[in-house]
């Protein structure tokens, strides 16, 4: 079992639609937990944040957690065409972040 | 604040030479990580330095790789007698320090992307 999972995608969604993506990780102790952006030949860039369980919200970002289920999700409200890109779960562990193997998504004009 | 900064952004280099990259973090962070990216896959964490102690390392990295902060600030990536799978983005990325069991945000460079023939 990988330590953060991710479905790979592609995932598609039309513009102005919902994408939801998640993530399940293995170590329950993690207090951490992050949503990264990764566009194309580019480095990851943080996006949200979560500490606690339940909502939060940034935006048209909403991330999810729920450590009971060890589940981290990121919903995108009103999707853009420059939404898409390769979206990064990180976990935290110790001293550093595990990182899921990236879900990539294509928003359709 | 000026980011992250990495160099060089591009190294390629023939099978079995040495190659050192460099990372300046953001100036008020102490702790700085460095990971390995390939396509298609997420970063793999390789280790992290708090201040000038290098407080983690992968179990899965070849001893081929050292990796330095001599005075807490810069960075310093070595792979020697480097392999055609060493070919990958080499991400640099620095935070604060929480307490409590909490990690703060990474903030990564630009990366540098080394390619071996």
């Amino acid at each position: 079992q990988k330590e953060v999972e991710q479905n790979s995608g592609p995932l598609s969604v039309p513009e102005g639609a919902i994408a939801s993506l998640n993530c399940t990780y293995s170590d329950r102790v993690s207090q951490s937990f992050f949503w990264y952006r990764q566009y194309s030949g580019k480095s990851p860039e943080l996006i949200m944040s979560i500490y606690s369980n339940g909502d939060k919200e940034d935006g048209r970002f909403t991330a999810q957690l729920n450590k009971a289920s060890q589940y981290v999700s990121l919903l995108i409200r009103d999707s853009q065409p420059s939404d898409s890109a390769t979206y990064l779960c990180a976990v935290g562990q110790g001293g550093k972040l595990i990182f899921g193997q990236g879900t990539e998504l294509s928003v359709k004009p | 604040d000026t980011g992250v900064s990495q160099d060089p952004r591009h190294k390629i280099t023939k099978r079995g030479q040495n190659v050192t990259f460099r990372c300046d973090p953001i100036s008020e962070h102490n702790r700085l990580y460095w990971y390995r990216q390939t396509l298609g896959q997420g970063p793999e964490f390789l280790t992290y330095f708090q201040n000038e102690a290098q407080l983690e390392k992968s179990r899965l990295l070849s001893d081929r790789f050292s990796a330095e902060r001599p005075k807490g600030s810069f960075s310093t990536l070595e792979i020697q007698r480097t392999e055609q799978g060493d070919s990958a983005m080499y991400l640099c990325a620095s935070s604060l320090v929480w307490g409590q069991g909490k990690n703060s945000p990474l903030h990564f460079g630009n990366g540098t992307r080394l390619t071996v023939t």
